[in-house]
Protein backbone atom coordinates (compact mmCIF):
# COMPACT_ATOMS: atom_id res chain seq x y z
CA UNK A 1 0.00 0.00 0.00
CA UNK A 2 0.59 3.70 0.35
CA UNK A 3 2.24 3.83 -3.56
CA UNK A 4 2.25 7.78 -4.76
CA UNK A 5 3.15 8.13 -9.08
CA UNK A 6 4.79 10.52 -10.86
CA UNK A 7 4.01 11.58 -14.33
CA UNK A 8 6.32 12.02 -16.30
CA UNK A 9 9.31 10.41 -15.32
CA UNK A 10 11.52 12.46 -17.44
CA UNK A 11 10.26 16.11 -19.65
CA UNK A 12 12.40 18.05 -21.88
CA UNK A 13 11.32 21.24 -22.98
CA UNK A 14 12.42 24.23 -24.49
CA UNK A 15 12.92 27.88 -22.35
CA UNK A 16 9.96 29.86 -22.11
CA UNK A 17 7.67 27.14 -22.20
CA UNK A 18 5.42 25.55 -19.25
CA UNK A 19 5.43 22.34 -18.27
CA UNK A 20 3.16 20.36 -15.88
CA UNK A 21 4.15 17.26 -13.23
CA UNK A 22 1.29 15.20 -11.75
CA UNK A 23 1.83 13.68 -8.36
CA UNK A 24 -1.07 10.83 -7.42
CA UNK A 25 -1.46 8.33 -4.96
CA UNK A 26 -2.82 5.33 -5.64
CA UNK A 27 -4.25 3.34 -3.25
CA UNK A 28 -5.31 6.19 -0.52
CA UNK A 29 -6.25 9.35 -0.14
CA UNK A 30 -3.37 11.98 0.35
CA UNK A 31 -5.09 15.27 2.21
CA UNK A 32 -1.75 16.65 1.97
CA UNK A 33 1.45 16.25 -0.78
CA UNK A 34 4.50 18.15 -0.89
CA UNK A 35 6.96 18.28 -3.55
CA UNK A 36 10.91 18.71 -3.25
CA UNK A 37 13.56 19.48 -5.62
CA UNK A 38 17.01 18.05 -5.43
CA UNK A 39 19.67 19.41 -7.33
CA UNK A 40 22.38 17.17 -8.57
CA UNK A 41 24.59 15.91 -6.05
CA UNK A 42 21.92 17.65 -3.44
CA UNK A 43 19.86 17.11 -1.04
CA UNK A 44 16.03 17.42 -0.91
CA UNK A 45 14.68 20.86 -0.36
CA UNK A 46 11.28 20.83 0.18
CA UNK A 47 9.46 23.45 -1.99
CA UNK A 48 6.05 23.84 -1.20
CA UNK A 49 3.16 22.14 0.85
CA UNK A 50 -0.58 21.64 -0.20
CA UNK A 51 -3.67 20.41 1.05
CA UNK A 52 -6.42 19.35 -0.93
CA UNK A 53 -8.89 21.89 -1.48
CA UNK A 54 -6.58 24.89 -0.12
CA UNK A 55 -4.29 27.06 -1.26
CA UNK A 56 -0.45 25.67 -1.57
CA UNK A 57 1.89 27.11 1.38
CA UNK A 58 5.22 27.80 -0.28
CA UNK A 59 8.91 27.48 1.25
CA UNK A 60 10.98 30.99 1.59
CA UNK A 61 12.51 32.09 -1.82
CA UNK A 62 10.36 29.78 -3.64
CA UNK A 63 8.55 31.69 -6.25
CA UNK A 64 4.63 30.89 -6.19
CA UNK A 65 4.04 32.58 -9.72
CA UNK A 66 6.26 30.12 -11.59
CA UNK A 67 5.63 27.18 -9.41
CA UNK A 68 2.22 26.92 -9.88
CA UNK A 69 0.65 24.18 -7.09
CA UNK A 70 -2.98 22.61 -7.48
CA UNK A 71 -3.97 19.68 -5.13
CA UNK A 72 -7.61 19.48 -6.47
CA UNK A 73 -8.51 16.00 -5.30
CA UNK A 74 -7.64 13.46 -3.02
CA UNK A 75 -5.36 11.67 -5.32
CA UNK A 76 -3.55 14.22 -7.48
CA UNK A 77 -1.55 17.27 -6.79
CA UNK A 78 -0.12 19.01 -10.01
CA UNK A 79 3.49 20.97 -9.91
CA UNK A 80 3.31 23.28 -13.27
CA UNK A 81 6.58 25.00 -13.78
CA UNK A 82 5.80 28.29 -15.84
CA UNK A 83 7.99 29.73 -18.16
CA UNK A 84 10.86 27.30 -17.17
CA UNK A 85 14.38 28.52 -18.14
CA UNK A 86 17.98 26.11 -17.52
CA UNK A 87 18.05 27.11 -14.21
CA UNK A 88 14.55 25.22 -13.44
CA UNK A 89 16.04 22.03 -14.92
CA UNK A 90 16.31 19.76 -11.22
CA UNK A 91 14.62 16.70 -10.06
CA UNK A 92 11.50 17.17 -8.54
CA UNK A 93 9.76 14.73 -6.32
CA UNK A 94 6.76 14.47 -4.41
CA UNK A 95 5.40 12.93 -1.57
CA UNK A 96 1.96 12.72 0.26
CA UNK A 97 0.55 11.72 3.68
CA UNK A 98 -2.55 11.60 5.30
CA UNK A 99 -3.82 12.41 9.05
CA UNK A 100 -2.45 11.15 11.68
CA UNK A 101 0.30 9.81 9.94
CA UNK A 102 3.78 11.36 10.42
CA UNK A 103 5.44 9.42 7.38
CA UNK A 104 5.41 10.87 3.86
CA UNK A 105 5.05 8.43 0.92
CA UNK A 106 7.53 9.27 -2.04
CA UNK A 107 6.71 9.30 -6.02
CA UNK A 108 10.02 8.19 -7.90
CA UNK A 109 10.64 11.81 -9.12
CA UNK A 110 10.38 13.76 -12.88
CA UNK A 111 13.46 14.59 -13.98
CA UNK A 112 12.94 17.96 -16.20
CA UNK A 113 15.72 19.53 -18.39
CA UNK A 114 15.16 22.92 -19.94
CA UNK A 115 16.85 23.57 -23.28
CA UNK B 1 17.10 26.56 13.12
CA UNK B 2 17.12 22.61 13.45
CA UNK B 3 18.97 20.80 11.46
CA UNK B 4 20.62 17.30 10.48
CA UNK B 5 24.33 16.71 9.55
CA UNK B 6 25.99 13.74 7.52
CA UNK B 7 29.15 14.34 8.62
CA UNK B 8 30.50 12.06 5.32
CA UNK B 9 29.79 12.85 2.20
CA UNK B 10 31.14 9.78 0.37
CA UNK B 11 31.97 6.34 1.89
CA UNK B 12 33.68 3.64 -0.03
CA UNK B 13 33.90 0.32 1.75
CA UNK B 14 35.10 -3.30 0.23
CA UNK B 15 32.32 -5.81 -0.37
CA UNK B 16 31.52 -7.96 2.50
CA UNK B 17 32.55 -5.36 4.78
CA UNK B 18 30.58 -3.48 7.85
CA UNK B 19 28.90 -0.17 7.20
CA UNK B 20 28.10 2.27 9.26
CA UNK B 21 26.69 5.96 8.04
CA UNK B 22 26.87 8.53 10.76
CA UNK B 23 23.44 11.05 11.19
CA UNK B 24 23.23 13.69 14.09
CA UNK B 25 20.34 15.71 14.17
CA UNK B 26 19.99 19.33 16.35
CA UNK B 27 18.31 19.38 19.19
CA UNK B 28 14.40 19.47 19.57
CA UNK B 29 11.15 17.92 20.15
CA UNK B 30 10.65 14.47 19.88
CA UNK B 31 12.29 13.46 16.38
CA UNK B 32 10.77 10.71 14.16
CA UNK B 33 13.68 9.70 12.27
CA UNK B 34 13.90 8.10 8.76
CA UNK B 35 16.36 6.40 6.44
CA UNK B 36 15.87 6.64 2.92
CA UNK B 37 18.03 5.50 0.08
CA UNK B 38 18.32 6.17 -3.45
CA UNK B 39 19.63 5.11 -6.61
CA UNK B 40 21.08 7.14 -9.63
CA UNK B 41 17.72 8.96 -10.85
CA UNK B 42 15.83 7.16 -8.81
CA UNK B 43 12.95 7.95 -6.01
CA UNK B 44 13.36 7.82 -2.72
CA UNK B 45 13.08 4.22 -0.92
CA UNK B 46 12.60 4.33 2.58
CA UNK B 47 15.13 1.69 4.81
CA UNK B 48 13.23 2.16 8.04
CA UNK B 49 12.13 4.48 10.88
CA UNK B 50 11.82 5.50 14.36
CA UNK B 51 9.10 6.82 16.05
CA UNK B 52 9.11 5.29 19.53
CA UNK B 53 10.36 2.33 21.48
CA UNK B 54 13.12 0.31 21.22
CA UNK B 55 15.73 2.25 19.89
CA UNK B 56 17.26 -0.27 17.73
CA UNK B 57 14.83 -0.50 14.84
CA UNK B 58 15.43 -3.38 12.22
CA UNK B 59 14.83 -2.09 8.30
CA UNK B 60 14.74 -3.67 5.14
CA UNK B 61 18.04 -5.30 2.89
CA UNK B 62 19.71 -5.93 6.02
CA UNK B 63 20.25 -2.55 7.68
CA UNK B 64 19.83 -1.19 11.10
CA UNK B 65 19.60 1.92 13.05
CA UNK B 66 20.21 2.71 16.50
CA UNK B 67 18.87 5.97 18.11
CA UNK B 68 20.95 7.35 20.87
CA UNK B 69 18.92 10.47 22.42
CA UNK B 70 21.99 11.40 24.37
CA UNK B 71 24.51 11.62 21.67
CA UNK B 72 21.23 12.85 18.68
CA UNK B 73 22.19 10.18 16.72
CA UNK B 74 20.43 7.83 14.59
CA UNK B 75 23.74 6.05 12.42
CA UNK B 76 22.58 3.34 10.12
CA UNK B 77 24.41 -0.15 9.82
CA UNK B 78 24.96 -3.08 7.84
CA UNK B 79 26.87 -5.62 9.06
CA UNK B 80 28.11 -7.18 5.17
CA UNK B 81 27.60 -4.66 2.72
CA UNK B 82 26.62 -6.00 -0.91
CA UNK B 83 28.00 -4.41 -4.09
CA UNK B 84 24.14 -3.60 -4.58
CA UNK B 85 23.93 -1.27 -1.67
CA UNK B 86 25.86 1.96 -3.54
CA UNK B 87 23.96 4.19 -3.68
CA UNK B 88 22.61 7.58 -1.76
CA UNK B 89 21.86 7.66 1.49
CA UNK B 90 19.32 10.09 3.70
CA UNK B 91 18.90 10.35 6.98
CA UNK B 92 15.46 12.52 7.85
CA UNK B 93 13.95 13.83 10.52
CA UNK B 94 10.87 15.21 11.38
CA UNK B 95 10.00 17.19 14.66
CA UNK B 96 7.13 16.89 16.33
CA UNK B 97 5.41 14.63 14.28
CA UNK B 98 3.38 16.96 12.13
CA UNK B 99 4.04 16.18 8.34
CA UNK B 100 5.65 19.11 6.83
CA UNK B 101 8.27 19.21 9.06
CA UNK B 102 11.17 16.70 7.29
CA UNK B 103 14.59 17.76 7.10
CA UNK B 104 16.76 15.94 5.35
CA UNK B 105 20.32 15.76 5.66
CA UNK B 106 23.05 16.30 2.88
CA UNK B 107 23.33 12.73 2.11
CA UNK B 108 26.14 9.79 2.58
CA UNK B 109 27.15 8.41 -1.18
CA UNK B 110 28.20 4.73 -0.64
CA UNK B 111 30.14 3.04 -3.12
CA UNK B 112 31.97 -0.29 -2.80
CA UNK B 113 34.75 -1.74 -4.17
CA UNK B 114 34.42 -5.49 -5.67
Amino acid sequence: GAVVSQHPSRVICKSGTSVKIECRSLDFQATTMFWYRQFPKQSLMLMATSNEGSKATYEQGVEKDKFLINHASLTLSTLTVTSAHPEDSSFYICSAGYPGFVEQFFGPGTRLTVL
Amino acid sequence: AQSVTQPDIHITVSEGASLELRCNYSYGATPYLFWYVQSPGQGLQLLLKYFSGDTLVQGIKGFEAEFKRSQSSFNLRKPSVHWSDAAEYFCAVDWGGSQGNLIFGKGTKLSVKP
